[in-house]
């Protein structure tokens, strides 16, 4: 199947700092990449929308100048956690979007395997 | 009222067992159906899509009823691996995201 790559699988900061998420189609191209946030034993939400060469479309709750995604090029798409606090320690897990008609069946989105945050 | 409801469960079943979980959605818009799974701390993996005739993928049996709104999944002899949470995804005409039900925990016990 269609391969994503996540990175950092893990990272642990300090409150105040930044945290920059790389999320990337290694074997496809990406129209459309997802970031999903999700809170011990809930499921995942969906935070933003992002498409390659336009501004991410955020879900409502989400703040969008804490939570900056960049989706510069087909095969790649950042997420940066801007002034990170506590309560932002949550699994962030991107996915990517091929296009319909591409590998098979359509809307089928293959993810990264996840960034777990600890913000101290 | 959430897109996509799943009974969280837990299931606790024997090695062995026979187990369906049962979904429904909201949106009456929605085209396209999948069963993920996923394990603890790690990220979802597809399971199935699920076809409006239904479909069989080996041990696992996913059904739709457009009508009723109803997606389901059926495992059947459970093995250890098998122990993981079962999410219900429902993809919405028009809307490239998915939506995700809460997950159902299925442990499945030796």
């Amino acid at each position: 199947g269609a391969v994503v790559s996540q990175h950092p699988s893990w990272v642990i900061c300090k409150s105040g700092t930044s945290v920059k998420i790389e999320c990337r189609s290694l074997d496809f191209q990406a129209t459309t990449m997802f970031w999903y946030r999700q809170f011990p034993k809930q499921s995942l939400m969906l935070m933003a929308t992002s498409n390659e060469g336009s501004k991410a479309t955020y879900e409502q709750g989400v703040e969008k100048d804490k939570f900056l995604i960049n989706h510069a090029s087909l095969t790649l798409s950042t997420l940066t956690v801007t002034s990170a606090h506590p309560e932002d320690s949550s699994f962030y897990i991107c996915s990517a979007y091929p296009g319909q008609g591409v590998r098979g069946a359509k809307n089928i989105q293959y993810f990264g395997a996840g960034t777990r945050l600890s913000v101290l | 009222r959430k897109e996509v409801e799943q009974d969280p469960g837990p299931f606790n079943v024997p090695e062995g067992a026979t187990v369906a979980f049962n979904c429904t959605y909201s949106n009456s818009a929605s085209q396209s159906f999948f069963w993920y799974r996923q394990d603890c701390r790690k990220e979802p993996k597809l399971l199935m899509s699920v076809y409006s005739s239904g479909n069989e993928d080996g041990r696992f049996t996913a059904q739709l009823n457009r009508a009723s709104q109803y997606i389901s999944l059926l495992i059947r002899d459970s093995k250890l691996s098998d122990s993981a949470t079962y999410l219900c995804v429902v993809n919405i005409t028009g809307a490239n995201n998915l939506f995700f039900g809460t997950g159902t925990r299925l442990t499945v016990i030796p």
